[in-house]
């Protein structure tokens, strides 16, 4: 089965620096999606990574080691609309499994004024 | 573009009701797929659809039926409700199957309980 770790929950003050790690173990790999989720809502796309490295988007950044099965989303300057929950999800490559997304279990992250 | 959209926001069924929760987005997708979300275990695939007439199974399919006869809409059956499937369930779409550029967009959900 495909395995997909993140922290349950993380705290932080407003302001501050935060990174929520993920690590993962799958059956192939087409790359890794981070989301966001405020409570009672959707889920929506904050970033991609396929190559190793960082990807900058503004305040967020997400980092990927495909050697090490390891990625983080790093945000900057938080605010209180930054408390949601932060979903890691792998791609799959492969046959019958091209293209599906597997989720991790989420990060619910708490902002503190 | 009203992006994706799901009815109803939320459905109390008793065991053993069937229903028939609705999906449709107005993208021109190709890829669509039904996803579950429990306390605890993160978005679960339920069924999917790489086109319209082409559905297959994903993590979780027991108890849901799905069908693809257009493009826009991608409705999930319930057969026989059971109280595990009290959950929220989520729609979501892409322009293709994962990589760059086939982000997932969601529609709101449906809170389903099931007594």
């Amino acid at each position: 089965g495909q395995n997909i770790d993140q922290p349950t929950e993380m705290t932080a003050t407003e302001g501050a620096i935060v990174q929520i790690n993920c690590t993962y173990q799958t059956s192939g790999f087409n790359g890794l999606f981070w989301y966001q989720q405020h409570a009672g809502e959707a889920p929506t796309f904050l970033s991609y990574n396929v190559l190793d490295g960082l990807e900058e988007k503004g305040r967020f950044s997400s980092f990927l080691s495909r050697s090490k099965g390891y990625s983080y989303l790093l945000l900057k300057e938080l605010q209180m609309k930054d408390s949601a929950s932060y979903l890691c999800a792998v791609s799959l490559d492969r046959g019958s499994t091209l293209g599906r997304l597997y989720f991790g279990r989420g990060t619910q992250l708490t902002v503190w004024p | 573009n009203a992006g994706v959209t799901q009815t109803p926001k939320f459905q109390v069924l008793k065991t053993g009701q069937s229903m028939t929760l609705q999906c449709a987005q107005d993208m021109n997708h190709e890829y669509m797929s039904w996803y579950r979300q429990d306390p605890g275990m993160g978005l679960r695939l339920i069924h999917y659809s790489v086109g319209a007439g082409i559905t297959d199974q994903g993590e979780v399919p027991n108890g849901y039926n799905v069908s693809r006869s257009t493009t826009e809409d991608f409705p999930l059956r319930l057969l026989s409700a059971a109280p595990s499937q009290t959950s929220v369930y989520f729609c979501a779409s892409s322009y293709g199957l994962g990589g760059a550029g086939n982000e997932q967009f969601f529609g709101p959900g449906t809170r389903l309980t099931v007594l």
